[in-house]
C-alpha cells in the first residue's frame, strides 16, 4: 500500500542545517514534495522534485532522492527561527490523479 | 499568497448537523482537491474534481461530497456531521491535467477549522 514516513520532531540551533527525512513505498511515484506548514495556517509548497532526478536545490533548500531506497530529504541551509514549522513530505504516483499521500510531519523547532 | 481562499475559516457544529465549506481557486486553476487534516496528522485526500466532475475519491463516506462550479468556485459538503469529522479542511487548486506533470502541483488554501460538539 501507499505509505509515507516522516520522523516526528527534529531541533537545530539557528544557523546549523536541518536535515528532514522521509521514506516512501510507492515504486510508482512520479513526483515528491516539500511543503511547509505554520500554526493555524495553510500548507505552503517549498519544492518538489521528478522521480528521475537525484537531486534539487533552490536557495537555501536541497533535496536529495534516493530512488532505489525510496528515500527522500529536505536539507535547509542556515536555519533561522523563521524556519520553525511543520514539514510535510507528500508522493503522488502514476495513474493517481491528483491524489497526494502525506507523512505525519516533522516538527522542526529552531532554538536561537 | 497562493491565492486560493477557503471559507469560513472557522465552524463550530454539533453532531447530525450538516456542513457546506467553500473554496475559491486560483484563476485558470480547473482541478481542485478537498484534503482533511486531523490535529497532529497529515492531510488525507478526500477527492478531486477536474472541470467540474469528481477525477479520485480517497477513503470517506459518501456523506463527503463536493461540487465544483464553473467561476473556479467550488464546495465541500459534509452530511451527519460526527465527531471524528473535527479537523482542518483544505482545499487545493492546480492548473489540472489527468496525467500529472508540473502542471499538476497543488497550491493550498489556509483552510477551514470545523469543530464538532
Amino acid at each position: 500500500g501507499e505509505d509515507v514516513e516522516q520522523s516526528l520532531f527534529l531541533s537545530v540551533r539557528e544557523g546549523d542545517s536541518s536535515v528532514i527525512n522521509c521514506t516512501y513505498t510507492d515504486s510508482s511515484s512520479t513526483y515528491l514534495y516539500w511543503y511547509k506548514q505554520e500554526p493555524g495556517a495553510g500548507l505552503q509548497l517549498l519544492t518538489y522534485i521528478f522521480s528521475n532526478m537525484d537531486m534539487k536545490q533552490d536557495q537555501r533548500l536541497t533535496v536529495l532522492l534516493n530512488k532505489k531506497d525510496k528515500h527522500l530529504s529536505l536539507r535547509i541551509a542556515d536555519t533561522q527561527t523563521g524556519d520553525s514549522a511543520i514539514y510535510f513530505c507528500a508522493e503522488r504516483g502514476y495513474n493517481q490523479g491528483g491524489k497526494l499521500i502525506f507523512g505525519q510531519g516533522t516538527e522542526l523547532s529552531v532554538k536561537p | 499568497e497562493t491565492g486560493v481562499t477557503q471559507s469560513p475559516t472557522h465552524l463550530i457544529k454539533t453532531r447530525g448537523q450538516q456542513v457546506t465549506l467553500r473554496c475559491s481557486s486560483q484563476s485558470g486553476h480547473n482541478t481542485v482537491s478537498w484534503y482533511q487534516q486531523a490535529l497532529g496528522q497529515g492531510p488525507q485526500f478526500i477527492f478531486q474534481y477536474y472541470r467540474e466532475e469528481e477525477n479520485g475519491r480517497g477513503n470517506f463516506p459518501p456523506r463527503f461530497s463536493g461540487l465544483q462550479f464553473p467561476n473556479y468556485s467550488s464546495e465541500l459538503n459534509v452530511n451527519a456531521l460526527e465527531l471524528d469529522d473535527s479537523a482542518l479542511y483544505l482545499c487545493a487548486s492546480s492548473l489540472g491535467g489527468l496525467a500529472g506533470g508540473p502542471g499538476d502541483t497543488q497550491y493550498f488554501g489556509p483552510g477551514t477549522r470545523l469543530t464538532v460538539l
